[in-house]
C-alpha cells in the first residue's frame, strides 16, 4: 500500500469552529489532492498541490484553505465549519510519472 | 472547468458483461482513468487511457476516444465482489477530477 495517512479518521465539531485535517505521505509524491465525497456527487476536488507551497483551487474550494510547507504534508483547513461541510474527506497522492493516484482511508467529518 | 457524465446505476447478474460510459468536457486533456470504490472504502485505481483504443487488464477493459471525448469501462464475467461504485476521472495539467460515479450491483 502507498504510504498515505489521514488524520483524524473521525471528527465531530461545532458550527463556526476551525478544523484542520492532515494528509501525510511517505512516498515523496509531487501531487497531493483533497476531495470531499457526498452521496450523489462523487469525489469533488477541493484543492490540490503540485509542489511545496504550490497549491491551487478545485471545483469546491469556498470555505476551505490548504497549506503544503513540506513535501510529505498537505493540510486542509475549514476556516469556520458549517453543516454543509459535513462529509467524508479523501486525500490522494500521485507522481509525475505514475498516472495512478493513491488514496488515504478518508476522514469522516460531522459539523453539528 | 471540467464536467464528466456517467450513468448513476447499473444492475446485472453474475457472469454478465457491463459497460459504463463516460463523456467528458475539459481543456488540456491528458488522459482518462477509472477507479473502483467499495462501500466504506477508499477509491482504488483500475486503469488509465492516454491514447485512443482499448486497454485490457484481466476481466476489466477500458476504452478511450479522444476525438469524441468519450470512454468506457467494460466489466466482464461479473462476480459478486464487483458490486461497487466506479468513477471515471480526467487528468489535465496538474488536476485530477472525478465524475459522480456509477453504482454497479451484481445479482446472483
Amino acid at each position: 500500500d502507498a504510504g498515505i495517512t489521514q488524520s483524524p479518521r473521525h471528527k465531530v465539531t461545532e458550527t463556526g469552529t476551525p478544523v484542520t485535517l492532515r494528509c501525510h505521505q511517505t512516498e515523496n509524491h509531487r501531487y497531493m489532492y483533497w476531495y470531499r465525497q457526498d452521496p450523489g456527487h462523487g469525489l469533488r476536488l477541493i484543492h490540490y498541490s503540485y509542489g511545496v507551497k504550490d497549491t491551487d483551487k478545485g471545483e469546491v474550494s469556498d470555505g476551505y484553505s490548504v497549506s503544503r510547507s513540506k513535501t510529505e504534508d498537505f493540510l486542509l483547513t475549514l476556516e469556520s465549519a458549517t453543516s454543509s461541510q459535513t462529509s467524508v474527506y479523501f486525500c490522494a497522492i500521485r507522481t509525475d510519472e505514475n498516472t495512478e493516484a493513491f488514496f488515504g482511508q478518508g476522514t469522516r467529518l460531522t459539523v453539528v | 472547468g471540467q464536467s464528466l457524465e456517467q450513468p448513476s446505476e447499473v444492475t446485472a447478474v453474475e457472469g454478465a458483461i457491463v459497460q459504463i460510459n463516460c463523456t467528458y468536457q475539459t481543456s488540456g486533456f491528458y488522459g482518462l482513468s477509472w477507479y473502483q470504490q467499495h462501500d466504506g472504502g477508499a477509491p482504488t485505481f483500475l486503469s488509465y487511457n492516454a491514447l485512443d483504443g482499448l486497454e485490457e487488464t484481466g476481466r476489466f477493459s477500458s476504452f478511450l476516444s479522444r476525438s469524441d471525448s468519450y470512454g468506457y469501462l467494460l466489466l466482464q464475467e461479473l462476480q459478486m465482489k464487483d458490486s461497487a461504485s466506479y468513477f471515471c476521472a480526467v487528468q489535465n495539467d496538474y488536476k485530477l477530477s472525478f465524475g459522480a460515479g456509477t453504482t454497479v450491483t451484481v445479482r446472483a
